[in-house]
């Protein structure tokens, strides 16, 4: 069955510093993989989408995903963090099939002015 | 483009009540719109899936006789929680795919709704 996970619960960066958020999944043919970033009490955004082509994809806000099939990974980041991008993040991936999305239990970002 | 809006965004109902929350697609058409439940500092559920002009498909575990669904058009979904029970509260987002469910296609979440059952 394909699963996603995201191995860090909360992670707490400084303003200004990098950030790296992970995403593993299980799954038997190509990933279709997704971020997601949802605010308090809101919804989820889309911030970037790997379907095919290039490993490396950007997305809105600055944040980029790097698809690592050898490594089952699809981990997220961002050069600088801001104090807006405290939020939670979610990863998905497409269920073959279904096409329906399985999340993972996402990842809380808090950022230190 | 592809906004998706959710009404209302917050209802208190009492125990027993029904609770109508609907999902709208604002600029594009879907044909496949989904249906999700989130506990607090969890995950998001799929409960169901919801096809426009046929029957919705409901995830194991979910009661499909308690959280009516209905996709009476291309852009609006509805989910009712009938006789609602203060286990039933949590913060319900829907999602609607272009490429319905025919296709793997990127979904679209609207800001969700917060339901509290006194």
């Amino acid at each position: 069955a394909q699963s996603v996970t995201q191995p860090d619960i909360h992670i707490t960066v400084s303003e200004g510093a990098s950030l790296e958020l992970r995403c593993n999944y299980s799954y038997g043919a190509t990933p279709y993989l997704f971020w997601y970033v949802q605010s308090p009490g809101q919804g989820l955004q889309l911030l970037l989408k790997y379907f095919s082509g290039d490993t490396l994809v950007q997305g809105i806000k600055g944040f980029e995903a790097e698809f690592k099939r050898s490594q089952s990974s699809f981990n997220l980041r961002k050069p600088s963090v801001h104090w807006s991008d405290a939020a939670e993040y979610f990863c998905a991936v497409v269920s073959s099939g279904t096409y329906k999305y399985i999340f993972g239990t996402g990842t809380r970002l808090k950022v230190l002015a | 483009g592809a906004v998706v809006s959710q009404h209302p965004s917050r209802v208190i109902c009492k125990s027993g009540t029904s609770v109508k929350i609907e999902c709208r697609s604002l600029d594009f058409q879907a044909t496949t719109m989904f249906w999700y439940r989130q506990f607090p500092k969890q995950s998001l559920m799929l409960m169901a899936t919801s096809n426009e002009g046929s029957k919705a498909t409901y995830e194991q575990g979910v009661e499909k006789d308690k959280f009516l669904i209905n996709h009476a058009s291309l852009t609006l979904s509805t989910l009712t929680v009938t006789s609602a029970h203060p286990e039933d509260s949590s913060f319900y987002i829907c999602s609607a795919s272009p490429g319905g469910h025919t296709r793997i296609d990127t979904q679209y979440f609207g800001p969700g709704t917060r339901l509290t059952v006194l």
